[in-house]
């Protein structure tokens, strides 16, 4: 069945660090593919999305590349930020019934000041 | 306008007995779904739910048991609470069509605590 597979966590990065979360997934067909961030205490929010091959997902100074040839859609960021702190979950959309999402084990993410 | 709410925030319970949890969507969405967060923060689909079909995740027992009264609303009813289903549990909607995305929007979520 469909997967995605996501780096372990946690990481811990400096503020203004370079940030890369690695994520891979597999899938029958063309999913649809997601970047949800969980702040402490709070639900889910969508991050980013890439629908199609080479799409680029981008918010909050996060992207994101919807590589097919190498089935992944690694997050990333230029400078962080504390208030980025929390975890990072990618996900796919199997386009089958009800098109559930199919979540990654999350990655936490820790800025130091 | 919150859009996706969940009611209560926090649970906590005796084991055996028998809860509900509430959700509502103002979205208009067609879809509703429940999730389950363990504690090292993995998620798993657990149904979802439109008015047309309902998909059960096979891995979830029948003690869990969801209740729609309209579009707007998917309800989680849990017989028999036991230690194990201590989590933190998800509503989401979305709506679905071919060739779109599935952004699904997630409510803040309801903590468990069975004791």
């Amino acid at each position: 069945g469909d997967s995605v597979t996501q780096m372990e966590g946690p990481v811990t990065l400096s503020e203004e660090a370079f940030l890369t979360i690695n994520c891979t997934y597999t899938a029958t067909g063309y999913p649809s593919l997601f970047w949800y961030v969980q702040y402490p205490g709070e639900g889910l929010q969508l991050l980013l999305k890439a629908t199609k091959a080479d799409d680029k997902g981008s918010n909050k100074g996060f992207e994101a590349t919807y590589r097919k040839e190498t089935t992944s859609f690694h997050l990333e960021k230029g400078s962080v930020q504390v208030s980025d702190s929390a975890v990072y979950f990618c996900a796919l959309s199997d386009r089958g019934s009800q098109g559930n999402l199919i979540f990654g084990k999350g990655t936490k993410l820790s800025v130091k000041p | 306008d919150t859009a996706v709410s969940q009611t209560p925030k926090y649970l906590v319970t005796q084991m055996g007995n028998d809860k509900s949890i509430k959700c509502e969507q103002n979205l208009g969405h067609d879809t509703m779904y429940w999730y389950k967060q363990d504690s090292k923060k993995f998620l798993k689909i657990m149904f979802s739910y439109n008015n047309k079909e309902l998909i059960i995740n096979e891995t979830v027992p029948n003690r869990f048991s969801p209740k729609s009264p309209d579009k707007a609303h998917l309800n989680l009813h849990i017989n028999s609470l036991e230690l194990g289903d201590s989590a933190v549990y998800f509503c989401a909607s979305s709506q679905v069509g071919i060739g779109r995305p599935n952004e699904q929007f997630f409510g803040p979520g309801t903590r468990l605590t069975v004791l």
